[in-house]
């Protein structure tokens, strides 16, 4: 059973198009997180989400639009994409917003590549 | 003040040798201080964890050191293998979500 699931696992779009991944965490955890990590493997953070509500929005475009229809999913939206966009993102949960209990649980990443 | 200066960017020790990673923090805020191990492909893993009121803590072959008036903390591997190659990252927490470390790749040659 996957844990934290991301669809697709691969993403290769032409620059202006708009992208949509999917994150789904089947552990019955409360928060959620989209990182993004770029081509020196620097993980940042992009959003954070608790029971479906947005409590965390770093500065990021505001082409970037996440969504939470239910606490186990949290979607990423990408209008406009850009090349610099070109990067792995990985969504994750934890038990609890501080992720004290037992750390983050991330997915295994959606590598956008665009040309 | 939210960054995680993480040290070195690579390291290649042999089978059973003791590669140790650093990283310094400048928030006093922070007050957990995670290690994740990620292996190409995947996604981070959470390795061992340390709150600020204890000085080191071990499991198996991973310890953490903590330094709290140097705003330090380390990663030691004790008798690496070569399952242990992979890139580790620290991090840093209060009532935000983590921030991390740009990464250390490990190679651990036999």
């Amino acid at each position: 059973d996957t844990a934290v699931s991301q669809t697709p696992k691969y993403l290769v779009t032409q620059m202006g198009n708009d992208k949509s991944i999917k994150c789904e965490q089947n552990l019955g955890h409360d928060t959620m997180y989209w990182y993004k990590q770029d081509s020196k493997k620097f993980l940042k953070i992009m959003f954070s989400y608790n029971n479906k509500e947005l409590i965390i929005n770093e500065t990021v475009p505001n082409r970037f639009s996440p969504k939470s229809p239910d606490k186990a999913h949290l979607n990423l939206h990408i209008n406009s994409l850009e090349l610099g966009d070109s990067a792995v993102y990985f969504c994750a949960s934890s038990q609890d917003r501080r992720g004290l209990i037992y750390g983050y649980t991330f997915g295994s990443g959606t590598r956008l590549t665009v040309v | 003040q939210q960054q995680v200066k993480q040290s070195p960017q690579s390291l290649i020790v042999q089978k059973g040798g003791i590669p140790i990673i650093n990283c310094a923090y400048e928030n006093t805020a922070f007050d957990y201080f995670p290690w994740y191990q990620q292996f190409p492909g995947k996604g981070p893993a959470l390795l061992i964890a340390i709150r600020p009121d204890v000085s080191e803590k071990k499991e198996g072959r991973f310890t953490i050191s903590f330094n709290k008036s140097a705003k330090q903390f380390s990663l030691h591997i004790m008798d690496s293998q070569p399952g242990d190659s992979a890139t580790y990252f620290c991090a840093a927490g209060w009532n935000t979500p983590l921030v991390f470390g740009k990464g250390t790749r490990l190679s651990v040659i036999a």
